[in-house]
């Protein structure tokens, strides 16, 4: 089954802590994974995809085939981080090649 | 550009009652979709549609109806409503052929249902 699963709902850090959001995948196959966010009171907006590599708003995530993970990672939270953080899965055969969100985590960043 | 636009931003209805969320983009993009956000449940797929005259059911579509009889207009109604249904529905739209199908939303309709 191709899933994606965020574990923690809430992730409370203080600024200029490192935060590392959790992102585990089920899938066959090489897989197509994505960063979504969603500030207050904005839309979702794509963060970053993983075939790109890039680093956004000094984020980055790396893509662990062995794990089945692709992390978010930033070394020095920022109060402007805080935010709902969704990873996607790009998932194929009966997904039509539609994304599959995880559950999202809540980044909290404190003064 | 206006990007993606939701109608209404915000609805009450009573149980039974029906209505349509309108969906808008102006980037001529050819897939759209419907999800709903639920606290705790993310984001999940209600309905898509990869072109004009094409509707495709996603991962929870019980209860939903969708037309797409215009590229830009992406069609979700609700016939009789029921209170499971109170949720805030985003609507995205992408195109799989450029910039890796990137999805862009629209800023979501907060519906509740009584």
């Amino acid at each position: 089954a191709q899933r994606v699963t965020q574990p923690e709902k809430l992730l409370s850090v203080f600024k200029g802590a490192p935060v590392e959001l959790k992102c585990n995948y089920s899938y066959s196959g090489s897989p197509e994974l994505f960063w979504y966010v969603q500030y207050s009171r904005q839309r979702l907006q794509l963060l970053l995809r993983h075939i790109s590599r890039e680093s956004i708003k000094g984020f980055t995530a790396d893509l662990n085939k062995g794990e089945t993970s692709f992390h978010l990672k930033k070394p020095f939270a920022q109060e402007e981080d805080s935010a709902m953080y969704y990873c996607a899965l790009r998932g194929y055969g009966g997904s039509q090649g539609n994304l599959i969100f995880g559950k999202g985590t809540k980044l909290s960043v404190k003064p | 550009n206006a990007g993606v636009t939701q109608t209404p931003k915000f609805r009450v209805l009573k149980t039974g009652q029906s209505m349509t969320l309108l969906c808008a983009q102006d980037m001529n993009h050819e897939y759209m979709y419907w999800y709903r956000q639920d606290p705790g449940m993310g984001l999940r797929l209600i309905h898509y549609s990869v072109g004009e005259g094409t509707t495709a059911k996603g991962e929870v579509p019980d209860g939903y109806n969708v037309s797409r009889l215009k590229k830009q207009n992406f069609l979700l109604g609700l016939e009789s409503a029921a209170p499971s249904q109170t949720s805030v529905y985003f609507c995205a739209s992408s195109d799989r052929t450029r910039n890796g199908d990137e999805q862009y939303f629209g800023p979501g309709t907060r519906l509740t249902v009584t």
